[in-house]
């Protein structure tokens, strides 16, 4: 089956220091990638949507400048939380869309997360 | 605009019996409807889905739903929980966003908490 890996899965980091998250694709091409937060106890909170090749979508309230999105190739999509803060302390998840636009029934495959602490 | 409710937070069963994990929808067009389980620090794995057809709805790890539309539900089923099932339990929605179907809109999740 498809399989997507998220790296890294804990992480900790010092306040206004930079963290990236890798997510890949490892057995499919991936054009579409979505980056999800959660807090604890919480549902998914879509941040972006990323495509391929082009500006990831932020959704609305999301900080395109704090959370940069990059989306090189058809297997990796990154997510790279600048000047962390404590309040970014959380638990991020990749997604990918495999195929090309998708259809409706298109299967939807997670990363297993990673955790952000921020000190 | 599309979204999905989990009335419920949290759920109790002793092991052996029935599970039901609430959903209902609100949607303009054809419902695509799908359920994931989360277990802790993890990703989301897919449990099963909606389209179209059947009502009944068979999935992974003897999980089925049932789609009624005139209540607009999909409730998550189990005839016999296991310990092992208790975990965090999503209902989500398909948008179509721009040309792509790749969005999903979840619940807010119910935690499921079987004991031995």
């Amino acid at each position: 089956g498809a399989v997507v890996s998220q790296h890294p899965s804990r992480v900790i980091c010092k306040s206004g220091t930079s963290v990236k998250i890798e997510c890949r694709s490892l057995d499919f091409q991936a054009t579409t990638m979505f980056w999800y937060r959660q807090f604890p106890k919480q549902s998914l909170m879509l941040m972006a949507t990323s495509n391929e090749g082009s500006k990831a979508t932020y959704e609305q309230g999301v900080e395109k400048d704090k959370f940069l999105i990059n989306h090189a190739s058809l297997t990796l999509s990154t997510l790279t939380v600048t000047s962390a803060h404590p309040e970014d302390s959380s638990f991020y998840i990749c997604s990918a869309l495999a195929g090309a636009r998708g259809t409706y029934n298109s299967p939807l495959h997670f990363g297993n997360g990673t955790r952000l602490t921020v000190t | 605009a599309q979204s999905v409710a989990q009335p419920e937070d949290q759920v109790n069963v002793a092991e052996g019996n029935p599970l039901t994990v609430k959903c209902t929808y609100s949607v303009s067009g054809n419902p695509y409807l799908f359920w994931y389980v989360q277990y802790p620090n993890r990703g989301l794995q897919f449990l099963l889905k909606y389209i179209t057809g059947d009502n009944l709805v068979k999935g992974s790890y003897g999980f089925e739903a049932e789609f009624n539309k005139s209540q607009t539900s999909f409730h998550l089923k189990k005839p016999s929980a296991l310990v092992s099932d208790s975990a965090l339990y999503f209902c989500a929605v398909r948008v179509l966003t721009g040309d792509s179907w790749g969005k999903l809109q979840f619940g807010a999740g119910t935690q499921v908490v079987v004991t031995p």
